[in-house]
């Protein structure tokens, strides 16, 4: 099946500096990505839609320059965290979705593993 | 997308039959029903979805009420590996693969 994978896995940085999260479909194209946020105990809490080769559109409550997103190629967005908080301390997925989209594959479409990151 | 409402929890016994229901009254003609689960720490994962007919694939079944306001997802024998975060979701089937997510059902899944 289709695979979308993130990287790092974990991440632990200090305060004020930034972390940048990527996104890569590993064996398809996808034209559009996701980033959601999740918190312990809560639900995913999408952020952001990610196009390629265009600006990422943000959902309501979201910091468009806290959370930049580059999504410069089919195979891969990036989320950068800038300046970085302990209140930003999440676990952040992307999604992924083959050109054409997935129904063909019975999904809408793919998660990565998620990133965990650590504000100290 | 339409609202659906889901129990925050349940417990099954190991290899008994999971029953997951979902309330979606205001969903839709065409909208479907999707499930996904979360393991935890981990990322989504499809399971399922139907638009009306019930729906059965290698990992679980879908039972869609006639007036599709609601449904249930049956995982026919449970295991502890089942234990997850799953949820519910109605949308209308598009290429864009946005999902917003409810806050869903923690079924624990006992020996």
């Amino acid at each position: 099946g289709a695979v979308v994978s993130q990287h790092p896995s974990w991440v632990i940085c200090k305060s004020g500096t930034s972390v940048k999260i990527e996104c890569r479909s590993l064996d398809f194209q996808a034209t559009t990505m996701f980033w959601y946020r999740q918190f312990p105990k809560q639900s995913l809490m999408l952020m952001a839609t990610s196009n390629e080769g265009s600006k990422a559109t943000y959902e309501q409550g979201v910091e468009k320059d806290k959370f930049l997103i580059n999504h410069a190629s089919l195979t891969l967005s990036t989320l950068t965290v800038t300046s970085a908080h302990p209140e930003d301390s999440s676990f952040y997925i992307c999604s992924a979705t083959p050109r054409g989209g997935a129904r063909a594959m019975n999904t809408e479409a793919f998660f990565g593993q998620g990133t965990r990151l650590t504000v100290v | 997308d339409a609202k659906t409402t889901q129990p925050t929890s349940m417990d099954c016994a190991e290899g008994r039959a999971a029953n997951l229901p979902c309330n979606h009254s205001t969903i839709s003609g065409n909208e479907y029903v999707y499930w996904y689960r979360q393991i935890h720490s981990q990322g989504p994962q499809y399971i399922i979805h139907g638009l009306k007919n019930n729906e059965t694939n290698e990992m679980a079944s879908l039972i869609i009420t006639e007036d599709r306001k609601s449904s249930t997802l049956i995982l026919p024998h449970a295991t502890l590996r089942d234990t997850a975060v799953y949820y519910c979701i109605v949308r209308v089937v598009s290429n864009t693969g946005k999902l917003i997510f409810g806050q869903g059902t923690t079924l624990q899944v006992k020996p």
